[in-house]
């Protein structure tokens, strides 16, 4: 089975500081991973992730992700917190090929909030 | 660029009511989900179904959650009788088919059981 951990639930960063957001994995096969990010009273957005290519991984809004099959990381970051980036982020992973369909499983989600 | 929709957005019932969440995935897919957040935890999975067959679900599925495709565009989560532990937000996703990695995600309906 895989499952994900982040570390830290809340995390605050000035405006224009280093966003960095950790996500560790655990999976008996190469995951699949993703990042999520969730507006105040809003959806699911899919923000990057990970299916097997470049190790180093870029989505929109600015943030990237590297994948680090030693360390089992997928951490999240971004150069420059803006204060539109306040938000809940999830790490999530799914086992690859496992049929057609499968499910995600989200870690616990970390919230980001933003300092002026 | 197409998205997966649900209504309502916002669902209060009364405890043992049944309410019926609906979802419109994205017209070419072919897996649909359903998942649940309760309010400051995490996302949960429900259900995957696919070609009119549930092909998983969890273990909070119970025999009070069912999902029907009633028509080519709709999919539904119905709560034959809800709890006051039902009141979550509950997502639909859906994937355009085998070895499709990316889940797209709705809105969301906040469903509120009193």
């Amino acid at each position: 089975a895989q499952s994900v951990t982040q570390l830290g639930s809340h995390v605050s960063v000035s405006e224009g500081a280093l966003v960095l957001l950790r996500c560790n994995y655990s999976s008996s096969v190469p995951p699949y991973l993703f990042w999520y990010v969730q507006y105040p009273n809003q959806g699911l957005q899919l923000l990057l992730k990970y299916t097997s290519a470049a190790t180093l991984v870029k989505g929109i809004n600015g943030f990237e992700a590297e994948f680090k099959k030693s360390e089992t990381s997928f951490h999240l970051t971004k150069p420059s917190a803006h204060m539109s980036d306040a938000a809940e982020y999830f790490c999530a992973v799914i086992r690859p090929n496992s049929g057609g369909y499968q499910k995600v499983t989200f870690g616990t989600g970390t919230k980001l909030q933003v300092i002026p | 660029e197409p998205e997966v929709t649900q209504t309502p957005s916002h669902q209060v019932t009364q405890m043992g009511q049944e309410v019926i969440l609906r979802c419109v995935p994205i017209s070419n897919h072919l897996y649909f989900y359903w998942y649940r957040q309760i309010l400051g935890q995490k996302v949960e999975f429900l259900v995957s179904f696919y070609n009119n067959e549930i092909s998983e679900k969890s273990e909070i599925f119970d025999d009070q959650f069912s999902v029907e495709r009633p028509d080519g565009s709709n999919f539904t989560l119905k709560i034959r009788s809800t709890k006051l532990e039902d009141s979550a937000m509950y997502f639909c996703a859906s994937t355009p088919g085998l070895g499709a990695d990316t889940q797209y995600f709705g809105p969301g309906t906040r469903l509120t059981v009193l």
